[in-house]
This record gives C-alpha cells, sequence and structure tokens, in this order.
C-alpha cells in the first residue's frame, strides 16, 4: 500500500535532549512537508523541502532541523533549542507538479517532554 | 490578520442535519481551496478540493467558494455521527498549505 509512515507514534523525551522523527513516503512524491499542531492552533509549517537535498524555513522553524538525502525520507530533529516540544507533529507529501498541491498527510508523532 | 480564518468550534449538530463549515481568507492571489477531515489522533485526510469560484460536489459533500467575498464553505447533507471530526480548510499558496485552526464537528445520534 501507498503511504505515509511516520515513526515513532508516540515519544517521550526529557528536557534538553534532541530527538528524531522519522518520516517515509512511498508515493514517489517530490515534496515532503512537516506540521506541528497544537490545540486551537491549527497546522503551522515547520519546513518543507520540494527536491532531494534541498529544504525551506516554514513558519516556526527555529529549534528545528531537517534533512532531505533521499526522496523517500524527510526526518526531523527536535533540539533542546525548542522551547516548547510537546505537539503532534504531523508530515505530509506531495507530487509537487503544476496544478492543485495536494497533501497526503502520515499518521502522526506525539512528542511529550517530561 | 491569519491568512486563513475559521470558527473553531465546536459545532453539535443532531444526525440528519445540514452542516455548513465556514473559512474567510486574505489573499485573492492564489486559485486552489481545499478541505481536510481530522478524526481524534490522526493525520487529516482529503475530503475534495476546489478550483477559483463555484461549487463542487462529492456525494454528501459539497465546497463552495466565493472569491469576492474571500469566504470559503463546506456543505454536508444528511450529516452522520461518523462526520463527527475536525474540519480544516486550507489555501494553496502554490509550494505550501496555509491551514485554518479546524472546526471541530460534533454529530449526535
Amino acid at each position: 500500500d501507498g503511504g505515509i509512515t511516520q515513526s515513532p507514534k508516540y515519544l517521550f523525551r526529557k528536557e534538553g535532549q534532541n530527538v528524531t522523527l522519522s518520516c517515509e513516503q512511498n508515493l514517489n512524491h517530490d515534496a515532503m512537508y512537516w506540521y506541528r499542531q497544537d490545540p486551537g492552533q491549527g497546522l503551522r509549517l515547520i519546513y518543507y523541502s520540494q527536491i532531494v537535498n534541498d529544504f525551506q524555513k516554514g513558519d516556526i522553524a527555529e529549534g528545528y532541523s531537517v534533512s532531505r538525502e533521499k526522496k523517500e525520507s524527510f526526518p526531523l530533529t527536535v533540539t533542546s533549542a525548542q522551547k516548547n516540544p510537546t505537539a503532534f507533529y504531523l508530515c505530509a507529501s506531495s507530487p509537487g507538479h503544476s496544478g492543485a498541491n495536494v497533501l497526503t498527510f502520515g499518521a502522526g508523532s506525539r512528542l511529550t517532554v517530561l | 490578520q491569519k491568512e486563513v480564518e475559521q470558527d473553531p468550534g465546536p459545532l453539535s449538530v443532531p444526525e440528519g442535519a445540514i452542516v455548513s463549515l465556514n473559512c474567510t481568507y486574505s489573499n485573492s492571489a492564489f486559485q486552489y481551496f481545499m478541505w481536510y477531515r481530522q478524526y481524534s489522533r490522526k493525520g487529516p485526510e482529503l475530503l475534495m478540493y476546489t478550483y477559483s469560484s463555484g461549487n463542487k460536489e462529492d456525494g454528501r459533500f459539497t465546497a463552495q467558494v466565493d472569491k469576492s467575498s474571500k469566504y470559503i464553505s463546506l456543505f454536508i447533507r444528511d450529516s452522520q455521527p461518523s462526520d463527527s471530526a475536525t474540519y480544516l480548510c486550507a489555501r494553496d499558496n502554490t509550494d505550501k498549505l496555509i491551514f485554518g485552526t479546524g472546526t471541530r464537528l460534533q454529530v449526535f445520534p
């Protein structure tokens, strides 16, 4: 089945630790995205990548880092510099071609800082 | 002003009711508008998208865009308890989507 796999589904982190969230897609999509979701704030864009080895900051990139070494993978690292990392993180991908930018989402990863 | 504004609800309706969910947007330069449905603790899934002004229908769902008033709407006919979810509107910003905050809908039997 084609889709997006995010792991882990739940993650607990101590303050001061970096953690990496995995995102893998087998849809052969060019573009990939990371969003953060907090109650009452909708989806906010962290980083996105249109092609391999290139990515752009979204609206809330501070305290996060990404890499795009392979087309199918777009891991997100939440660093200790992120002041309030507890949230629901969503990875998405899209074909990246002209026309409607239709995103397919993964099931999400919930990060809790202890 | 946020680029996409959406009433967070919650909206509670009886089964069989017609539901109207609405968003306003501030930048009319882009053409595609989308509606996503998100069940609790799940990722959003695309319901439908529309191009420019007009209506698009898919079963019990109708999406409507009014570019003159910068208003987008989703209508759900004969609502079912399984429609209980958060509905997110989004504007296509060419290389990314700008989302509203989402409206939580509860359909009770």
